[in-house]
């Protein structure tokens, strides 16, 4: 059972808008602003698409963007394009170092 | 460029132990907490462990505690994990991860391990 929790799959057209929910305790995403996203392609290493809630690293789409309220992060892939097709996973810092992750949202494109 | 490299990934007993290595370049390794995370085969992403940058404080997944051990050398920019009484549930990809409490902003390219008989 994962910490955060994610919805197992989400699916969208080409050119239409999705969002994953990553849901938490206070403890994890409430107290900290240290949420990151992931994308993950088959047989490969997660990528990072988003860090500290909302911050896109360099070389990321800005069809990436995110978000956080309460205890409840998401992340919105917009104008869904077939490369978008992968594995998200969340993860939050959950102090003393430590980190919790989410269990995964495939998305698949329609 | 920062590189991840992970090794010593291979097929082990149940009970026996392994030693995961992860070395380091790109980057001051000193100055970052770095993380193992595993996904088991077709399984999401588990975190492992975490050390901090200095060396003096390991967390663990529930999972592991009490069986691995992670550790480091700043003087070999190198990052460990030693497992210990291994069982088949352990087999999964090994990734290290930098900074993954902040930024997760590099990820090796894994390792395999697979525990069976």
């Amino acid at each position: 059972q994962s910490a955060l929790t994610q919805p197992a799959s989400v699916s969208g057209s080409l050119g239409q808008s999705i969002t994953i929910s990553c849901t938490g305790i206070t403890s994890n995403i409430g107290n900290y602003n240290l949420v990151s996203w992931f994308q993950q392609h088959p047989g490969k290493a997660p990528k990072l698409v988003i860090y500290e809630v909302t911050k896109r690293p360099s070389g990321v789409s800005n069809r990436f963007s995110a978000s956080k309220s309460g205890t409840t992060a998401s992340l919105t892939i917009s104008g869904l394009q077939a490369e978008d097709e992968a594995d998200y996973y969340c993860c939050s810092y959950a102090g003393s170092s430590k980190v919790v992750l989410g269990g995964g949202t495939k998305v698949t494109v329609l | 460029q920062v590189h991840l490299v992970e090794s010593g990934g291979r097929v082990v007993q149940p009970g026996r132990s392994l030693r995961l290595s992860c070395a380091a370049s790109g980057f001051s390794f000193s100055r970052y907490g770095m993380h193992w995370v595993r996904q088991a085969p077709g399984k999401g992403l588990e975190w492992v462990a975490v050390i901090t940058l200095d060396g003096s404080e390991q967390y663990y997944g529930e999972s592991v505690k009490g069986r691995f051990t992670i550790s480091r050398d700043n003087a070999k920019n190198t990052l460990y994990l030693q497992m210990n009484s291994l069982r088949r549930e352990d087999t999964a990809m090994y990734y290290c991860v930098k900074d993954l409490g902040i930024t997760g902003d590099y990820w090796g390219q894994g390792t395999l391990v697979t525990v069976s008989s």
